[in-house]
């Protein structure tokens, strides 16, 4: 069956230092895969999504950038968080193809700013 | 792009009560979605329902697509259902773009 690890799930970041968050899928091959930013008490906001190595759509103009180095890895990187960048961070799968399937995620990591 | 509203935005339930959760979207859809996330934060994928109905369980979903709604029902409501119910939408023309509502907030009580 298929699985989905981020980590870390807490983080505590000043302003200004850099950020890598990390999620891999077990499982399954060529996923389509996702980043999502949930602020407080709000809805899911995709930030990146990726249908293959090396392909990264971005959704929202921001100081987040995201790579896919390996069919099954995708990585949430920063070189400077702003205080802004707090919040819930999720990552997902869904099978590939350029169709539609359902999206099963990760169990997250809460990024906080101080 | 494709705007997503969730109705109601809070419920409170007595345990084995009956309820039914709305998601209206503004354009066809080829993904339509439902996610239970829990007070922990973990997002569970419910149905994956573009249309038709669909039942696990205590849940079903009903997607009409030609009149751009989804129906959650979950009947005899649990503690364990408590949590936010997402809607979430997508169509081909955006790409892999999935559009999520702003969420039910459901508390079940004892």
């Amino acid at each position: 069956s298929q699985t989905i690890h981020q980590w870390p799930a807490t983080l505590v970041q000043p302003v200004g230092s850099p950020l890598s968050l990390e999620c891999t899928v077990e499982g399954t091959s060529n996923p389509n895969l996702y980043w999502y930013r949930q602020a407080a008490g709000r809805g899911l906001q995709l930030l990146f999504y990726s249908v293959g190595i090396g392909q990264i759509s971005s959704e929202v103009p921001q100081n987040l950038s995201a790579s896919r180095p390996q069919d099954r890895q995708f990585i949430l990187s920063s070189k400077k968080l702003l205080l802004s960048d707090s919040g819930f961070y999720l990552c997902a799968w869904s099978g590939p193809g350029q169709v539609f399937q359902p999206q099963h995620f990760g169990d997250g990591t809460r990024l906080s700013i101080l | 792009g494709i705007q997503v509203e969730q109705s109601p935005p809070d419920l409170i339930l007595q345990e084995g009560a009956n309820s039914t959760l709305r998601c209206n979207f503004s354009d066809s859809v080829n993904n339509l979605q439902w996610f239970h996330q829990n007070p922990w934060g973990q997002l569970i994928n419910l149905f994956y329902i573009p249309s038709g109905t669909k039942q696990n369980g205590r849940l079903s979903a009903t997607t009409v697509a030609t009149e751009r709604y989804s129906l959650l029902y979950i009947s005899s409501s649990q503690t364990t259902d408590s949590g936010v119910y997402f809607c979430a939408a997508g169509a081909s023309t955006g790409g892999f773009k999935t559009i999520f509502g702003a969420g039910t907030r459901l508390f079940v009580k004892a």
